[in-house]
C-alpha cells in the first residue's frame, strides 16, 4: 500500500539552527501539508502546497517557514531559525483530489534544545 | 470560520461494551468530516469520512459514525470495543472553501479488560 514517507524520524538541533524536513508524498497525490503536534496534544495545520505554490498557510506558518517540492516527489519543510517552542512533532500529508481523506506520514520529532 | 469540538478528553469504556466518541463542528457550507486514529508514537490513520450520502459511514476496524446535520454532530461509534482499540482520536473537518483540514483536541480512548 502506498504511504506518505517522512525522514529523519527524529531531529535534535541547537536554537537558532536551519532544519530542513523532508516528506515524500504519495505519488499520485496533488495537495499536500505540514501539521504539526506538541507533545501528543492538538493537530496544528500549517501549511497547504498545491499546483507548485502554497494554498493556505497558518499564523503559526510565519517568515521562518518555508515549503519546496523541488523535484516533483520530495516535499520539504525548512525551519530557518529554529526556536525551543519549535520542538513538537512534524507530520507531512497528502490528498489525491479535493474532498478525499489525507495520508499522513509517521512524523518527524524535532528537539531544539 | 471552520472549527471541531470534542468534549472529552477521555472516554473509558470495557472491553466488548459499545463505544462512542463525540465530535461537533462548524463551518460555513458543506462539512467533509474525517475521523483518525493515533497509537503512541506513530502518524495519525484514516478512519472514515463522511462526504455526501447515507448519515451512517462505516470505516475501518470495526468503527463507524454518525452525521446529524441538525446537530452539527459526527459521533465515532463501535458497537464491541476491543483493548486493541484504546488509542488517540481525532475529529477532523474541511468546508467546501479550503483545502486544509482542521482537527479537533483528541480524545484518549481507554479500553479495559
Amino acid at each position: 500500500e502506498p504511504e506518505v514517507t517522512q525522514t529523519p524520524s527524529h531531529q535534535v538541533t541547537q536554537m537558532g539552527q536551519e532544519v530542513i524536513l523532508r516528506c515524500v508524498p504519495i505519488s499520485n497525490h496533488l495537495y499536500f501539508y505540514w501539521y504539526r503536534q506538541i507533545l501528543g496534544q492538538k493537530v496544528e495545520f500549517l501549511v497547504s502546497f498545491y499546483n507548485n505554490e502554497i494554498s493556505e498557510k497558518s499564523e503559526i506558518f510565519d517568515d521562518q517557514f518555508s515549503v519546496e517540492r523541488p523535484d516533483g516527489s520530495n516535499f520539504t519543510l525548512k525551519i530557518r531559525s529554529t526556536k525551543l517552542e519549535d520542538s513538537a512533532m512534524y507530520f507531512c500529508a497528502s490528498i489525491r483530489t479535493w474532498g478525499t481523506e489525507a495520508f499522513f506520514g509517521q512524523g518527524t520529532r524535532l528537539t531544539v534544545v | 470560520a471552520q472549527s471541531v469540538a470534542q468534549p472529552e478528553d477521555q472516554v473509558k469504556v470495557a472491553e466488548g461494551n459499545p463505544l462512542t466518541v463525540k465530535c461537533t463542528y462548524s463551518v460555513s457550507g458543506n462539512p467533509y468530516l474525517f475521523w483518525y486514529v493515533q497509537y503512541p508514537n506513530r502518524g495519525l490513520q484514516f478512519l472514515l469520512k463522511y462526504i455526501t450520502g447515507d448519515n451512517l459511514v462505516k470505516g475501518s476496524y470495526g468503527f463507524e459514525a454518525e452525521f446529524n446535520k441538525s446537530q452539527t454532530s459526527f459521533h465515532l461509534k463501535k458497537p464491541s470495543a476491543l483493548v486493541s482499540d484504546s488509542a488517540l482520536y481525532f475529529c477532523a473537518v474541511r468546508d467546501g472553501n479550503t483545502d486544509k483540514l482542521i482537527f479537533g483536541t483528541g480524545t484518549r480512548l481507554q479500553v479495559f479488560p
